[in-house]
């Protein structure tokens, strides 16, 4: 079965400095998914980032980008600025095309605190 | 807003009774996931359902049950409650034709008192 490991259970940033949160995974599989969420004290789970595992290139969304390293298993979020907002638990998680047998995998969860 | 939604948001009940939670996919999706999210646990998968038939099966109990409509909102059927039960229920769905990505609804908090 795929692991994926979220070795910093609390992390704290300054407002506006830079933050990378930690994930590494553990699979035989060539192709798959690789997702950040992040969820907000209302608990809701919302999409941050994704990553195609056939594509070298790493993903960027506005302030958020990954460091997607294949061979290593690892796949980091950079959070760029950060913002009061940004104040959540972060999970990394994978999966496999079409869910695979085990639907998303997630991590422990990062709690990303945000210094004023 | 992920264009999942789920009801009820929050359900208090007793042990050994019975409750269903429900979901309602993304417009067009036809895949629902169903997830569990507890202190102890984390998030755990529980189910997948693809247009109307189970499609994988994770670390969902025997008391657990779950079913896909034809209009394609599932439910989650939870019997023989115990304290152990309490959690956070996440419905996700996704179209599984362009990207895989899951999109979560708000949850359902159950608590068995």
């Amino acid at each position: 079965a795929q692991t994926v490991t979220q070795s910093q259970p609390e992390m704290s940033v300054q407002e506006a400095e830079t933050v990378t949160l930690s994930c590494t995974y553990d699979t035989s599989e060539s192709d798959y998914y690789l997702f950040w969420y992040k969820q907000p004290p209302s608990r809701q789970m919302i999409l941050v980032i994704r990553q195609e595992a056939y594509k070298q290139q790493n993903a960027t969304e506005n302030r958020f980008s990954v460091n997607f390293q294949k061979a290593a298993k690892s796949f980091s979020l950079k959070i760029s600025d950060s913002q009061l907002g940004d104040a959540a638990m972060y999970f990394c998680a994978y999966t496999l095309p079409g869910g695979g047998a085990d639907g998303l995998t997630f991590g422990k969860g990062t709690h990303l605190i945000i210094q004023p | 807003d992920s264009g999942v939604t789920q009801t009820p948001k929050h359900l208090i009940t007793a042990t050994g009774q019975r409750v269903t939670l429900r979901c309602s996919p993304r417009s067009g999706d036809l895949s629902v996931y169903w997830y569990q999210q507890s202190l102890d646990q984390g998030l755990q998968f529980l189910i997948q359902y693809y247009n109307g038939e189970e499609r994988a099966k994770g670390n969902i109990l025997e008391r657990f049950s779950a079913q896909q409509f034809p209009d394609l909102h599932s439910e989650l059927n939870l019997s023989s409650l115990e304290l152990g039960d309490s959690a956070l229920y996440f419905c996700a769905s996704n179209d599984r034709g362009s990207t895989d990505t899951q999109y979560f609804g708000p949850g359902t908090r159950l608590t068995v008192l």
